[in-house]
């Protein structure tokens, strides 16, 4: 079975602090995304990369940056948190398009 | 207006009613539908997938796809209580990376 693994559940940040999120999967595969998912709101789609060292901005990209240094993990990074960045982040892979596999979820509170 | 717009209940129904949830869409590039489950603190996985028009049965579940009115559904038969979750549509077109979402329907099946 795909397995994408988040490296922290839950995690709580005060304003201005730099927060990493990690991500790893153990199928090889090529492409990799972060969401943040809110109520009433749906998954949106900060980064995504198709490729190591590639990233691609998603529909809310501001305030967050991404690192792909090898092929089976993801980072999102934010480099100062905001109260408003508290939210469910998820990180995905797929080898196609269509079927994505997502972790377990980060949930992040900013205080 | 949203690219994907999905009625986020909350839907409770008996157990073993039919469960009907949809989602439309303006975007009329979008080819592959796909519905995900997501249960609580859990994340999303692939439900259903189809391609265009057309419906797609997979045992007790049912993707409808309308082009024309750029309306889609599923429908849960014979519902269960481990149905409960909240069920979110997705779509892309057929040279796109992401997915969009629905905000998801949340779903109690009572015993």
């Amino acid at each position: 079975d795909v397995k994408v693994t988040q490296s922290s559940r839950y995690l709580v940040k005060r304003t201005g602090e730099k927060v990493f999120l990690e991500c790893v999967q153990d199928m090889d595969h090529e492409n990799m995304f972060w969401y943040r998912q809110d109520p009433g709101l749906g998954l949106r789609l900060i980064y995504f990369s198709y490729d190591v060292k590639m990233k691609e901005k998603g529909d809310i990209p501001e305030g967050y940056s991404v690192s792909r240094e090898k092929k089976e993990r993801f980072s999102l990074i934010l480099e100062s948190a905001s109260t408003n960045q508290t939210s469910m982040y998820l990180c995905a892979s797929s080898l196609s398009r269509r079927e994505l596999f997502f972790g377990e979820g980060s949930r992040l509170t900013v205080l | 207006q949203k690219e994907v717009e999905q009625d986020p209940g909350p839907l409770s129904v008996p157990e073993g009613a039919i469960v009907s949830l949809n989602c439309t869409y303006s975007n009329s590039a979008f080819q592959y539908f796909m519905w995900y489950r997501q249960y609580s603190r859990k994340g999303p996985e692939l439900l259903m997938y189809t391609y265009s028009s057309g419906n797609k049965e997979d045992g007790r579940f049912t993707a409808q796809v309308d082009k024309s009115s750029k309306y889609i559904s599923l429908f849960i038969r014979d519902s269960q209580p481990s149905d409960s979750a909240t069920y979110l549509c997705a779509m892309s077109g057929p040279n796109d990376y992401k997915l969009s979402f629905g905000a998801g329907t949340t779903v109690t099946v009572r015993a």
